[in-house]
């Protein structure tokens, strides 16, 4: 059974600040990492998608893999009111690339 | 512009009544995938095509089945919903097994 751990959250910091989210998985042949926002009512949207070890940077995201350790995180520096929802990890492995997904963790950015 | 489109957004339909969901996309993908997302949940793959070829999930009951009569429909149907059934339905698209792209989702309610 392919599992997408999260930490449960809910995470809350102050508007400004850097926002972690952390993600493990357990299939270790996993080949894609995805972090998808999802708003309250919404679909998720994707926001960032990591191949190889080390950093990725776009904007004020940064999303970190670690493949030994079976890691991956998203930094979000300078949160913003905005940024508040659900953070969702998505790994994907096999040949037909099917996404698992983590739970997700709730994000609220206090102004 | 939307590039996937669900239709309706929203759908209530009686226990028991078949009901039937659509996707549609202007992306020219060729993977094509439906997910249920219930409340405070990880979407769950149900299944997807990659062109013609259905995969279903191991898990996914009888009651849910999927038709995509050509690379821009692709269509859920409920054979005979139940209470547990009500959920959010989202569609996403990949070029290939690998990035997915969500559309807006459809929210079923089952009286």
């Amino acid at each position: 059974q392919k599992e997408v751990e999260q930490n449960s959250g809910p995470l809350s910091v102050p508007e400004g600040a850097i926002a972690s989210l952390n993600c493990t998985y357990s299939d270790r042949v996993s080949q894609s990492f995805f972090w998808y926002r999802q708003y309250s009512g919404k679909s998720p949207e994707l926001i960032m998608s990591i191949y190889s070890n080390g950093d990725k940077e776009d904007g004020r995201f940064t999303a970190q893999l670690n493949k030994a350790s079976q890691y991956v995180s998203l930094l979000i520096r300078d949160s913003q009111p905005s940024d508040s929802a659900t953070y969702l990890c998505a790994v994907s492995s096999g040949s037909a690339r099917q996404l698992t997904f983590g739970s997700g963790t709730q994000l609220t950015v206090l102004p | 512009d939307a590039m996937v489109i669900q239709n309706p957004r929203y759908q209530v339909t009686q226990f028991g009544k078949p009901v039937t969901l659509s996707c549609s996309q202007t992306l020219n993908h060729n993977v094509m995938y439906w997910y249920q997302q219930k409340s405070s949940q990880a979407p769950k793959l149900l299944f997807h095509y990659y062109d013609k070829d259905f995969n279903n999930e191991a898990d996914t009951p009888d009651n849910f089945q999927s038709r995509r009569p050509n690379t821009s429909f692709c269509f859920l149907d409920i054979r005979s919903p139940g209470l547990g059934d009500a959920a959010m339905y989202l569609c996403a698209t990949s070029p290939q097994p690998d990035t997915q792209y969500f559309g807006p989702g459809t929210r079923l309610t089952v009286l």
